[in-house]
């Protein structure tokens, strides 16, 4: 099994481009979530999903939109990239509620 | 407040040593909690679940105590393998929140 696979692993926007991280899940794990990770900030979660068609909002949801058409697949939008936005994205999934989540190897993102 | 806070460290010991250290919630409700383990430039990986009664795995050992509303993972005769930046997690509801990260060296 792949596990969580994320692409790209390394992305340079321009100020204003929009772009979407890809993440995809071989588990069939209902619960998948992206999280952002910024120096001295620790993991910060963007948005989560507990099943397909189920979104909803985490910690800093601003300038990121989701969408979960299948179990599998859960990628995430940027729409209007800004400096602020620059950071280490991963995505996670898991089982269930109890199981703790498998991460991605992240998408490094740096906009210029 | 936020929800999961940690002691960033770093903790810087020999090898041999035992390290341990904390993490507190403030989310009473919590239903899930964990040790990961992130290296350098790479993601999080799951160390271990954390459960009521305390639980080891090899020379890893985590206690919670719902009480006082902490967790925290010992580290016995640590090795030099060991040196990685620890994050606690707790599960409320669907959302897994994690603190800041401890970092610990451990030296030859």
């Amino acid at each position: 099994n792949a596990g969580v696979t994320q692409t790209p692993k390394f992305q340079v926007l321009k100020t204003g481009q929009s772009m979407t991280l890809q993440c995809a899940q071989d588990m069939n794990h209902e619960y998948m979530s992206w999280y952002r990770q910024d120096p001295g900030m620790g993991l910060r979660l963007i948005h989560y999903s507990v099943g397909a068609g189920i979104t909803d909002q985490g910690e800093v949801p601003n300038g990121y939109n989701v969408s979960r058409s299948t179990t599998e697949d859960f990628p995430l939008r940027l729409l209007s990239a800004a400096p602020s936005q620059t950071s280490v994205y991963f995505c996670a999934s898991s089982e269930n509620q109890a199981d703790g989540y498998t991460f991605g190897s992240g998408t490094r993102l740096t906009v210029v | 407040r936020k929800e999961v806070e940690q002691d960033p460290g770093p903790f810087n010991v020999p090898e041999g040593a035992t390290v341990a250290f904390n993490c507190t919630y403030s989310n009473s409700a919590s239903q899930s909690f964990f040790w990961y383990r992130q290296d350098c430039r790479k993601e999080p990986k799951l160390l271990m679940s954390v459960y009521s009664s305390g639980n080891e795995d090899g020379r890893f050992t985590a206690q919670l105590n719902r009480a006082s509303q902490y967790i925290s993972l010992l580290i016995r005769d640590s090795k030099l393998s060991d040196s990685a930046t620890y994050l606690c997690a707790v599960k409320s509801d669907y959302k897994l929140s994690f603190g800041a990260g401890t970092t610990v060296t451990v030296r030859a």
